[in-house]
């Protein structure tokens, strides 16, 4: 499958801890995008990266940081995490900007 | 600031109705406007985006700058639109898409 990779699908932590979320964009998309899902908030834009630089922020809290690697796949890391945190975290890649976003099919976390 | 609203949270219909989910945007600059849909246990995907002007699975949606919205519609609803919608805003400069909090549409029979 060529298109956007998540991993791990399913996440279940304790409050404090600290995961990291991967994803692997389309092959040839330079762009890569975070979003948070959640029931309340629909879905919120975290993070931008572009060939390896942050190219936007949103609404990403001082706890998460993400980076996107020379191969072009990117990590979220969520630390300190809280209950609240508790979402469906997305990955996106374009080809192009502005252009078609393509999503993965999404990390679950779970905080307890 | 970026703003997309989409005012239903839900909207239930019978088969063969006219759908419309309404979207509206707040952007000083030229917008760009798209929907996506997630059906059940698929991944969100692009429906159709204003500039193509294009009717994708029966679907439409004009951009009327004046009142700054960007509604989605349907003549005739099927069983199978029953998904989840959001509508998103680009802009020129490339930063990501806005997304609205999303209207799930459901469709019976």
């Amino acid at each position: 499958d060529s298109g956007v990779t998540q991993t791990p699908k399913h996440l279940i932590t304790a409050t404090g801890q600290r995961v990291t979320l991967r994803c692997s964009p389309r092959s040839g998309d330079l762009s890569v995008y975070w979003y948070q899902q959640s029931l309340d908030q629909g879905l919120q834009f975290l993070i931008q990266y572009y060939n390896g630089e942050e190219r936007a922020k949103g609404n990403i809290l001082e706890r998460f940081s993400a980076q996107q690697f020379p191969d072009l796949h990117s990590e979220l890391n969520l630390s300190s995490l809280e209950l609240g945190d508790s979402a469906l975290y997305f990955c996106a890649s374009s080809v192009a900007i502005p252009g078609e976003l393509f999503f993965g099919e999404g990390s679950r976390l779970t905080v307890l | 600031a970026q703003r997309v609203t989409q005012p239903e949270k839900l909207l239930s219909v019978f088969k063969g109705a006219p759908v419309e989910l309404k979207c509206n945007y707040s952007y000083s600059g030229s917008p760009e406007l798209f929907w996506y849909v997630q059906y059940s246990r698929q991944r969100l995907q692009l429906l159709l985006r204003h500039i193509s002007r294009e009717s994708i699975k029966g679907f439409t949606a004009d951009l009327n700058k004046g009142e700054t919205s960007f509604h989605l519609k349907k003549p005739f609803a099927q069983e199978e639109d029953s998904a989840m919608y959001y509508c998103a805003l680009g802009n020129q400069a490339g930063t990501a898409l806005i997304f609205g909090k999303g209207t799930t549409l459901s469709v019976s029979s």
